[in-house]
């Protein structure tokens, strides 16, 4: 597709569920990037893939997050035994592999845990 | 670690005012450094970069201008618009291979008629 793109926009589930957010990053992009923002705060690193490989989980808050990614293709960012302060809206980004090039970033999921 | 820090909003400014919003950065190594842009209803879109120190990013008006003495990366524009009004992000990356960024909380800018 033209850009990076994220399902489904809107996601309200239980304290408890699991979640999969979704992400197709931009044909040929082999790195993938997500993010977290809280209301209010900035965007929060939560992994980096390379290809489909993920070289860094360093921002991933806890072990009921996990993501995986298919070649250089779509992403899916897991979260299980979803807690209020999961509530966010995740957003993820694809670029070109080259130094300094421009991350393009899908319009994000909100997630709303009740 | 790394962090950013830009001015705290909202702002808000009448048609054709000059506009800073500042923004200065903590980082190990030498970062490189972005403004990003959030439109009503649209997604993150990067608005300019500077790679290394005193590049001057410019686009769409806006320019900023990497300074390594002062760690700072403020965004400016002379004369702004309506159409301007925006959330903006202040960010920077470290690694090469690895260009996790890393925001500040965003600067919401409301341009008034």
């Amino acid at each position: 597709g033209a850009g990076v793109s994220q399902s489904p926009s809107n996601k309200v589930t239980e304290k408890g569920k699991d979640v999969e957010l979704r992400c197709d990053p931009i044909s040929g992009h082999t790195a993938l990037y997500w993010y977290r923002q809280r209301l209010g705060q900035g965007l929060e690193f939560l992994i980096y893939f390379q290809g489909n490989s993920a070289p860094d989980k360093s921002g991933l808050p806890s072990d009921r997050f996990s993501a995986e990614r298919t070649g250089e293709s779509v992403s899916t960012l897991t979260i299980q035994r979803t807690q209020q302060e999961d509530s966010a809206v995740y957003l993820c980004a694809s670029s070109l592999i080259y130094q300094n090039q421009p991350q393009h970033f899908g319009d994000g999921t909100r997630l709303s845990i009740l | 670690g790394n962090s950013v820090t830009q001015m705290e909003g909202p702002v808000t400014l009448s048609e054709e005012a000059f506009l800073t919003i500042n923004c200065t950065y903590t980082a190990t190594g030498y970062p490189s450094l972005f403004w990003y842009v959030q439109y009503p209803g649209e997604g993150l879109q990067l608005l300019l970069k500077a790679t290394k120190a005193d590049d001057k990013g410019s686009n769409k008006g806006f320019e900023a201008t990497y300074r390594k003495e002062t760690t700072s990366f403020h965004l400016e524009k002379g004369s702004v618009q309506v159409s301007d009004s925006a959330v903006y992000f202040c960010a920077l990356s470290v690694s090469f291979g690895n260009e996790k960024l890393t925001f500040g909380t965003g600067t919401r800018l409301t341009i008034i008629p």
